[in-house]
């Protein structure tokens, strides 16, 4: 059965990075892409980005332009999304999901920031 | 960036009722619409692709329709278990772009 699990929670300070780690099983990694999504607290769902996991080509949210990277490693079927110089409205719990469609999801990792 | 408009924003109904909430796009998506339904505290969950394809193992209560602009997610026979948030998300075009929410309520 096709498994999406995510890394455990994390706390930042602003200015901090985080990386939050997605490991998939069950399919054929290189088969489908990865979205990110991430939702603040009492908030609704925002798209953050997508990656091929055949070909490593990415496209991102403009907003977070140039403060994400998403990356996968083929080698253990694990994506990774790295958000740099945070801030406290990047409070939120961030979600993968396969393909862009997004057919499964991971359990999400909650990320605070806070000084 | 293509706008995905929910309504309503909220809804209540009762056990046994049938609901429709709408998404529309404010440009052509073609049938690259999804839908989810979110319960408090969990992940959100795919129930429907390319606007009325079921996922699999989601029971037949849900289904999709519309193309273009215009969508629907209908849920029948309503039972507790359904009260939840449903969002729409289009995929023609990045960026991808959600729809604010619905949140349904049981009675």
């Amino acid at each position: 059965q096709v498994q999406l699990v995510q890394s455990g929670a994390e706390v930042k300070k602003p200015g901090a990075s985080v990386k939050v780690s997605c490991k998939a099983s069950g399919y054929t990694f290189t088969n489908y892409g990865i979205s990110w999504v991430r939702q603040a607290p009492g908030q609704g769902l925002e798209w953050m980005g997508w990656i091929s996991a055949y070909n490593g080509n990415t496209n991102y949210a403009q907003k977070l332009q140039g403060r994400v990277t998403m990356t996968t490693d083929t080698s253990t079927s694990t994506a990774y999304m790295e958000l740099r110089s945070l801030r406290s409205d990047d409070t939120a719990v961030y979600y993968c999901a396969r393909g862009e469609d997004t057919d499964y999801w991971g359990q999400g990792t909650l990320v605070t920031v806070s000084s | 960036d293509i706008q995905m408009t929910q309504s309503p924003s909220s809804l209540s109904a009762s056990v046994g009722d049938r609901v429709t909430i709408t998404c529309r796009a404010s440009q052509d998506i073609s049938n690259y619409l999804a839908w989810f339904q979110q319960r408090p505290g969990k992940a959100p969950k795919s129930l429907i692709y390319a606007a009325s394809s079921l996922q699999s193992g989601v029971p037949s209560k849900f289904s999709g329709s519309g193309s273009g602009t215009d969508f629907t997610l209908t849920i029948s026979s309503l039972q507790p278990e359904d009260s939840a948030t449903y969002y729409c998300q289009q995929y023609n075009s990045y960026p991808y772009t959600f729809g604010q929410g619905t949140k349904l309520e049981i009675k």
